[in-house]
């Protein structure tokens, strides 16, 4: 089983900053199957980024993701008040699917 | 509208079963992958299972393979988790989700809004 983990837990940023969130596989997912998802409070995920880099249809063009092998990460290029919530990536290169335990992007 | 929305959460105790229903509209529900996500509180999700779109091949996380039943209804356009001997570990918000991506490839471009299981005593 392909084990993710995600860094940092928690992210203290501001408004307009840059955030950087990190997804590192325990071995290479094949074909950089890897996605990240967006998650409000009591709310379902939501895809924002498939196969690494490719952007899911209504994904706003400030996010965008990058990487592959084991080493992954999601960029919000400058942070709006609703960006503020939890984040996960999944990896679907391998059996199980599995997902990262999340990183929190918090003011 | 496009969407998925999940029914038959609830209590139960541990060794009981309960059934969950997932009703798809707005897409060609025969032609996708189907699959079943839970998320335990404070948790990050966790597969559960999948069923192809035909319904031929199903697939199972670990933790509940031998327990839990996943099928579907083409004329009713409804996804279902059987899930039997339930355990307190089984307890989570239930999601089902729209496979998208290529053969066991899948990742999720569709979810519903969850139905909360809860296993107790």
């Amino acid at each position: 089983e392909i084990v993710l983990t995600q860094s940092p837990g928690t992210l203290s940023l501001s408004p307009g900053d840059r955030a950087t969130l990190s997804c590192r596989a325990s071995q290479s997912v094949t074909s950089s199957y890897l996605a990240w998802y967006q998650q409000k409070p009591g709310r379902a995920p939501r895809l924002l980024i498939y196969g690494a880099s490719s952007r899911a249809t209504g994904i706003p063009d400030r996010f965008s993701g990058s990487g592959s092998g084991t080493d992954f990460s999601l960029t919000i290029s400058s942070l709006e008040p609703e960006d503020f919530v939890v984040y996960y990536c999944q990896q679907y290169g391998d059996s199980p699917l599995t997902f990262g335990g999340g990183t929190k992007v918090e003011i | 509208e496009v969407q998925l929305v999940e029914s038959g959460g609830g209590l139960v105790q541990p060794g009981g079963s309960l059934r969950l229903s997932c009703a798809a509209s707005g897409f060609s529900f025969g032609d996708y992958a189907m699959s079943w996500v839970r998320q335990a509180p404070g948790k990050g999700p966790e597969w559960v299972s999948v069923i192809s779109g035909s319904g031929v091949s199903t697939y199972y996380a670990d933790s509940v393979k031998g327990r839990f039943i996943i099928s579907r209804d083409k004329f009713k356009k409804t996804l279902y988790l059987q899930m039997n001997s339930l355990r307190v570990e089984d307890t989570a918000v239930y999601y089902c989700a729209k496979c998208d991506g290529s053969y066991f490839h899948w990742y999720f471009d569709l979810w519903g809004r969850g139905t909360l299981v809860t296993v107790s005593s």
